[in-house]
């Protein structure tokens, strides 16, 4: 299994709403991100996970809130958003990049968040 | 913050016609990837390139990274509908987990 699924496909909330996104891969990769795309820009790195324990936060305001359960999940939770935070959000799945030289994401098709 | 431009931002072209983009950067990057994203979707991983004069081929893409490692290109021979789309070029950034995007080229492939 190559692939890194993510659901919902489209989420729609209002400001006050608590919703979460949630993201897994099969491949036993023990890295896992997050990131947000605004349209015609590239992808912005919000998260990482390693072995389950979270290794970066881009400074992201705590609206947003990362959850890794196990190695093959990881959500984010959202709450109390606000319409510019309206994008598409990616979850991504990379082997262990310690002592490589190179980083391959596998990312999945993302969630396209609409916040009224 | 390691950075890498990428040009053309836009590309249209008539199907079965041949077009290379570029990526560039200051700085040595030990690796980079070329991925392809179509609208609404994630990006897919089509290439890493390590090596400085690296070349691979994936059927009609040709991808090359600089002999200094500071850049990349990919040409498309023989362009098609279904290439359409955005190509990012991304590398190491700040650490073995942080990896750094260009800007991307739209292509549109026009029939």
């Amino acid at each position: 299994d190559t692939e890194v699924t993510q659901t919902p496909k489209h989420l729609v909330m209002g400001m006050t709403n608590k919703k979460s996104l949630k993201c897994e891969q099969h491949m036993g990769h023990r890295a896992m991100y997050w990131y947000k795309q605004k349209a015609k820009k590239p992808p912005e790195l919000m998260f990482v996970y390693s072995y389950e324990k979270l290794s970066i936060n881009e400074s992201v305001p705590s609206r947003f809130s990362p959850e890794c359960p196990n190695s093959s999940l990881l959500n984010l939770h959202l709450h109390a958003l606000q319409p510019e935070d309206s994008a598409l959000y990616l979850c991504a799945s990379s082997q262990d990049t310690r002592g490589r030289s190179y980083n391959e994401q596998f990312f999945g098709p993302g969630t396209r968040l609409t916040v009224l | 913050t390691q950075l890498l431009e990428q040009s053309p931002q836009f590309l249209s072209i008539q199907e079965g016609e041949n077009l290379t983009v570029y990526c560039n950067s200051s700085s040595v990057f030990s690796s980079l990837q070329w991925y392809r994203q179509e609208p609404g979707e994630g990006p897919v991983l089509l290439v890493t390139v390590v090596t400085g004069g690296e070349v691979k081929k994936l059927k009609r893409l040709t991808f090359q990274f600089g002999d200094a490692r500071k850049d990349s290109s990919l040409h498309i021979t023989a362009a098609q509908p279904g290439d359409t789309g955005l190509y990012l070029c991304a590398g190491p950034s700040g650490g073995y987990q942080k990896v750094t995007f260009g800007i991307g080229t739209k292509l549109q492939v026009i029939p």
